[in-house]
């Protein structure tokens, strides 16, 4: 009955190596995120997509590409990952966009802790 | 741009105190406040907003959290702390620069220790 999930909940991989991140919520939300959490818990917005659309895009290394083939996953591929890609990463999702009455309350995955040696 | 601030870093509190963690905020428009809760090794958990309305808005676990427009503040607090409370927690505004687009900004967060 988990409202957002992530796979894996772990990731441990070499540098240069490429890695997906999957997302998957069951709440019937339009609008899904990606937002990255650093080693002194600083949590910051990546990527957002509504109804499969991207929305958001912050400053991210374009190795970093979000895939939402419905709009119930948000995926996320790294490309030639770096040792500061370490961090744990968490999905989220919300019903609408403010010009359609939403009131932004998000709702996290349990996070998948990418480690890159 | 949007910002909030939590001034500190660790609060810690004995159980069955008032507990309180500081939250102010710099918005231009009107202010979406939100704090969410993170328990170790998981995910962030809504507690509760303020969009309009009473100041003082009532979220889960009895937390509540008061809205002060002349000190830009939006405190969060419990009149008895639980060793259960003990959490990492985040205050967060809407960002209004683009507003066809859902964007919250989070504060640094500020570890909550609740002593037996």
């Amino acid at each position: 009955d988990t409202a957002v999930s992530q796979t894996p909940k772990y990731l441990v991989t070499q540098m240069g190596n490429d890695k997906s991140i999957k997302c998957e919520q069951n709440l019937g939300h339009d609008t899904m995120y990606w937002y990255k959490q650093d080693s002194k818990k600083f949590l910051k917005i990546m990527f957002s997509y509504n109804n499969k659309e991207l929305i958001i895009n912050e400053t991210v290394p374009n190795r970093f590409s979000p895939k939402s083939p419905d709009k119930a996953h948000l995926n996320l591929h790294i490309n030639s990952l770096e040792l500061g890609d370490s961090a744990v990463y968490f999905c989220a999702s919300s019903q609408g966009l403010l010009a359609g009455g939403s009131t932004d309350t998000q709702y996290f995955g349990p996070g998948t802790r990418l480690t890159v040696l | 741009a949007q910002s909030v601030a939590q001034p500190e870093d660790q609060v810690n509190v004995a159980e069955g105190n008032p507990l309180t963690v500081k939250c102010t905020y710099s918005v231009s428009g009107n202010p979406y406040l939100f704090w969410y809760v993170q328990y170790p090794n998981r995910g962030l958990q809504f507690l509760l907003k303020y969009i309009t309305g009473d100041n003082l808005v009532k979220g889960s676990y009895g937390f509540e959290a008061e809205f002060n427009k002349s000190q830009t503040s939006f405190h969060l607090k419990k009149p008895s702390a639980l060793v259960s409370d003990s959490a990492l927690y985040f205050c967060a505004v809407r960002d209004w620069g683009d507003s066809s687009a859902s964007k919250i900004i989070f504060g640094s967060g500020t570890r909550l220790s609740i002593r037996p």
